[in-house]
Formats: structure tokens, sequence, C-alpha cells
């Protein structure tokens, strides 16, 4: 099962908007709305920031948003700010292989 | 609140096994699944499995398929996994996890994750 496929590194100034690309296939992202965003700073371990494609869990911002067209899904974070510098990766169900993720993409906050 | 804590860094070398441990805590244990995953240095989030700590069944990816074992021990709210036949390339932090949703074993996201195991596998 290949993993999903992210861009390498974004960028943003503060208070500017980012979007990050998960792409993947009918079997995965685009068959199921199971799609979830994990934030990672070095040496942690991940956190939970959008599941089911975009619904926040209770505590993380509202600046932080997801979607999702056809085979691909995106997450969004607006009003950037210094600590949402980070490792950003995208997960989903696939059926047969349970759970895959992207490749992952770093974020840098410039 | 919700915690998983891991055992320590292990150093091990090819060929051996390792067994790392997650106690869950701030929670009904066998009412969740827990998930296994893994992060070589650099790389990216690798799926390894479940286990549902109330009945003990598991799911394994294909790719660790045959030297990989998921258990746990609801008296003490811990879960287990060992993997066998070591190589180089297993050298990674590994991850539990928890299911935000317990109905959802398989579909679920992961809202608590442990601190990470820090696995080297060296001769």
């Amino acid at each position: 099962q290949s993993a999903l496929t992210q861009p390498a590194s974004v960028s943003g100034s503060p208070g500017q908007s980012i979007t990050i690309s998960c792409s993947g296939s009918s079997s995965d992202v685009g068959g199921y709305n199971y799609v979830s965003w994990y934030q990672q700073h070095p040496g942690k371990a991940p956190k939970l920031m959008i599941y089911d494609v975009s619904n926040r869990p209770s505590g993380v911002s509202n600046r932080f948003s997801g979607s999702k067209s056809g085979n691909t899904a995106s997450l969004t974070i607006s009003g950037l700010q210094a600590e949402d510098e980070a490792d950003y990766y995208c997960a989903t169900y696939t059926g047969s292989v349970i759970t895959v993720f992207g490749g992952g993409t770093k974020l840098t906050v410039l | 609140q919700v915690q998983l804590v891991q055992s320590g860094a292990e150093v091990t070398k090819p060929g051996a096994s390792v067994k790392i441990s997650c106690k869950a805590s701030g929670y009904t244990f066998i009412d969740y699944a827990i998930h296994w995953v893994r992060q070589a240095p650099g790389q990216r989030l690798e799926w390894m499995g479940w286990i549902n700590p109330g009945n003990g069944n598991t799911k394994y990816s294909q790719s660790f398929q045959g030297r990989i074992i998921f258990t746990r021990d609801t008296s003490a709210s811990t879960a287990y996994m060992d993997l066998s036949s070591l190589i180089s390339e297993d050298s990674a932090v590994y991850y539990c996890a928890r299911v935000r949703d317990r109905s959802r074993v398989n579909t679920s996201p992961f809202d608590c994750w442990g601190q990470g195991t820090l696995v080297t596998v060296s001769s």
C-alpha cells in the first residue's frame, strides 16, 4: 500500500493562510470520509488536529480546517502563527490495510 | 486525564526481539482499541496494527505479518508490542495510540498518543 502524497514542504508568513494537500485514490481518500490530520513538533508525538475530513477535536484552534474533493484532502491553516511550524501528516482508512499515512509536510513559518 | 505511557528506549542486535509496553490511565482500558505506529528517523509515520483490549482481537499490517504480536494485560491496563527478527531498518520510534471513538476500531482517528519508544537495532 503506497503512502498518501503530500508536498514535502510549504511555507507562509505570520497571519497568512496555507493549504496542505493529501492525494490518494478512490480506494482510500476518495472512498471514505475518514481522513485525519496530525501535527508533529520535533521530538514529540503526533497530535490530532482534524478527523473525519473536517471535524476539529475539542481544544484545537478553529484556525485549522479540513476538506476533501474527490481523491484529494486538504488541511488549511489560517492566521498562521509561529507555533504552527511543525510536520503535518494526513491519514485515512483504506479498507484492507486499515490505515495509511501521508509522507508528511514540513510547514515553515517565515 | 487520558494518558499513555510507554516503556523506555531499547538497544538491541539484529535478529533479536523487542517488547514495548504502553500503560493506559484516565479511562477504561478495555473500551478503546490501541494502535501501534512507528517512525524511522526523518521518515513518515507507518501504521503497524491494532489490538482490541476488550477481547484481545488483533489486526496486523501485512508489512509486519509473521514477526509482530500484540498482547494486553487488562489487570495492568497495559498493551504490549513484540517485534521479532529485527533488522537495522526496524530502528525507529514506536508509538502506541488510542482510538478516539470506541465503536470504530478500524476507522477512528487517534486522539491520544504515547510519548514514543526509541528502538535502535545495531550490531
